[in-house]
């Protein structure tokens, strides 16, 4: 158990929804980090939070937006969403930057049908 | 650009073969830090071991030993003796401000 919790573990919708992935970093964690994986296009970073701020930004969609609260949990927000957006999101933490090792949740699969 | 190149697909090996997995990378950073994870069939990604770029001393933790050359871009990934458990998809990963994962290599190990 690495610390870090996602919820839900499992989640299936439509086209054109939208839904809310939650990640808890492990405690004494400042940093939250977004990754999909999908077939396709493996393992990609989407966006990094530090402390309640944005801090770096990757492959993300214009669709997609996340933030991180006062209490440091971070929230993955997906919307309009398409039969391509189907993947496993993981949230990961570290102490700090990302030269820190990062811990992973266990994710949150996501079907579009 | 970061670029983390794992050429191996899938390996398959017998119980307590050794197993050693090929990742190359390519930065411009000169301090950078190199990573390995475990995927297991039940889909978390498990961290494995964490090594800066001023390190090549290569060690051995467990079933577990890297080899890190920095003069060919390497970092080697070693299962001693391995086990039905090690079964997994093995991610190499370098770190800038994000990590940037190889494709994995998928490792079986039969009984």
């Amino acid at each position: 158990d690495s610390g870090v919790t996602q919820t839900p573990k499992h989640l299936i919708t439509a086209t054109g929804q939208r839904v809310t992935l939650r990640c808890s970093p492990r405690s004494g964690d400042l940093s939250v980090y977004w990754y999909q994986q999908s077939l396709d296009q493996g393992l990609q970073f989407l966006i990094q939070y530090y402390n309640g701020e944005e801090r770096a930004k990757g492959n993300i969609l214009e669709r997609f937006s996340a933030q991180q609260f006062p209490d440091l949990h971070s929230e993955l927000n997906l919307s309009s969403l398409e039969l391509g957006d189907s993947a496993l999101y993981f949230c990961a933490s570290s102490t700090g930057g990302s030269q820190e090792t990062q811990y992973f949740g266990p994710g949150t699969r996501l079907l579009v049908l | 650009a970061q670029k983390v190149t794992q050429a191996q697909t899938e390996i398959s090996v017998v119980e307590k073969e050794d197993v050693t997995l090929d990742c190359v990378y390519e930065t411009r950073d000169t301090t950078y830090y190199l990573f390995w994870y475990k995927q297991p069939p039940s889909g978390e990604l498990v961290f494995l071991i964490r090594r800066n770029s001023f390190d090549e001393q290569n060690e051995i933790s467990g079933r577990y030993s890297w080899n890190f050359q920095k003069s060919t871009s390497s970092f080697n990934f070693t299962i001693t003796a391995s086990q039905v458990v090690d079964s997994a998809v093995y991610f190499c990963a370098l770190s800038d401000y994000k990590l940037s994962f190889g494709a994995g290599t998928t490792v079986t190990v039969r009984a």
